[in-house]
């Protein structure tokens, strides 16, 4: 099953900043977050992953709660293209799997 | 980042005759490759972790003698589904971690598998 809790669906404002929460309250200490999106009909696409530290790469940001049981992902300037379902993974540090949860339908709004 | 490719994009069968699908690592090479099912409307369910040179081991309730998975070189994994049925139409994605970044898992594009 996959560890993580993620709103359903949410939407956001083209050039505003889309803020997508998760949940993973058992994380374990050596287990990474990861973050995909999908856009419909198309394999996942990479977005981010951290471990405890905040991270940021040229498509997004990574908050991670002190106590990592949550974690934010930030699209800084959410484009019409960004629209997509975006899934927050834990990956299991031992086998490396990625199982994925519902993820939120995200909807970029002109 | 890496490129993982799948053949075919689509694919049509009829009911009870057999289609295999290729997973390609394009520029590195992956010992491991993963593959998952996703029905209309639903996530990704991760079906079977294919190993090069060994067996594949299937997660709990996906049957390893209609879903044949063979690991025949670094960059190459193929999943058959044999005596397909229409309930076996789904969207079948691969992905593999790469070495070079960490074992960050790349996606293939998918493969639309239609049964009549």
């Amino acid at each position: 099953d996959a560890k993580t809790t993620q709103p359903t669906s949410m939407d956001c404002a083209e050039g505003r900043a889309a803020n997508l929460p998760c949940n993973h309250s058992t994380i374990s200490g050596n287990e990474y977050v990861y973050w995909y999106r999908q856009i419909h009909s198309q394999g996942p696409q990479y977005i981010i992953h951290g471990l405890k530290n905040n991270e940021t790469n040229e498509m997004a940001s990574l908050i991670i709660t002190e106590d990592r049981k949550s974690s934010t992902l930030i699209l800084p300037h959410a484009t019409l293209r960004d629209t997509a379902v975006y899934y927050c993974i834990v990956r299991d540090f031992n086998t490396g799997k990625l199982i994925f949860g519902q993820g939120t339908t995200l909807q970029v709004k002109p | 980042g890496a490129v993982v490719s799948q053949h075919p994009s689509r694919v049509i069968c009829k009911s009870g005759t057999s289609v295999k699908i290729e997973c390609r690592s394009l520029d590195f090479q992956a010992t491991t490759m993963f593959w998952y099912r996703q029905f209309p409307k639903q996530s990704l369910m991760l079906m079977a972790t294919s190993n090069e040179g060994s067996k594949a081991t299937y997660e709990q309730g996906v049957e390893k003698d209609k879903f044949l998975i063979n690991h025949a070189s670094l960059t190459l994994s193929t999943l058959t589904v044999t005596s397909a049925h229409p309930e076996d139409s789904s969207f079948y994605i691969c992905s593999a971690p790469d070495p070079a970044w960490n074992y960050e898992q790349y996606f293939g594009p998918g493969t639309r598998l239609t049964v009549t």
